[in-house]
């Protein structure tokens, strides 16, 4: 159970071009989805938090009019990268948490991640 | 101060040793603790969660919980090659997200 499916894998394109990147839950509903991306040797960094129905929160120095965030249904999540560049090239992962429960114990399960590389 | 503080590694360990993993945190609000696998190039993996103060052990995995310290830990009994990975710590904070460290690399050596 708890799957989270991402795509696509991997994505190679051109300076100048957006990339939509599709996060879902296949066996669960997800209340919250988040966005990461994460630069080599280092930590997760989370993007946004991306709540069914409502505008996404974005973290700190995130923009959110480069970073599209879109949850659409409790098992669909979407990231665009508009205008994307050279220095947005990354690791992003998104993740998927179902309700809330006792003291919102519920993980956060991951999806297999998106490799963008901006050319 | 970090949130969460890890030994960046690499830990070092023979096959069949116990890889012993430490973590604090700066967050005395947090009440749910995840530990995640991350091999490279790959996303994390949950492998263990722990919410009460004390011992939870799953398989060769302990995880150990210290609140008032403001402490988990994590240990891998009987160490595999398939073990070596970066281990995530992550306790909850606010608004269910999780913070991250930077992560324990742990290399097993056959």
């Amino acid at each position: 159970g708890a799957v989270v499916s991402q795509h696509p894998s991997r994505v190679i394109c051109k300076s100048g071009t957006s990339v939509k990147i599709e996060c879902r839950s296949l066996d669960f509903q997800a209340t919250t989805m988040f966005w990461y991306r994460q630069f080599p040797k280092k930590s997760l960094m989370l993007m946004a938090t991306s709540n069914e129905g409502s505008k996404a929160t974005y973290e700190q120095g995130v923009e959110k009019d480069k970073f599209l965030i879109n949850h659409a249904s409790l098992t669909l999540s979407t990231l665009t990268v508009t205008s994307a560049h050279p220095e947005d090239s990354s690791f992003y992962i998104c993740s998927a948490r179902a309700g809330t429960g006792v003291m919102g114990n519920q993980p956060q399960h991951f999806g297999d991640g998106t490799r963008l590389s901006i050319l | 101060q970090k949130e969460v503080e890890q030994n960046s590694g690499p830990l070092s360990v023979p096959e069949g040793a116990i890889a012993s993993l430490n973590c604090t945190y700066s967050d005395r609000g947090s009440q749910s603790f995840f530990w995640y696998r991350q091999y490279s190039g790959k996303s994390p993996e949950l492998i263990m969660s722990i919410y009460s103060n004390g011992d939870k052990e799953d398989g060769r995995f302990t995880a150990q919980l210290n609140k008032a310290s403001q402490y988990v830990s994590l240990l891998i009994r009987d160490s595999q090659p398939s073990d070596s990975a970066t281990y995530l710590c992550a306790p909850k904070v606010h608004d269910y997200k999780l913070s991250f460290g930077a992560g324990t690399t742990v290399t097993v050596r056959a």
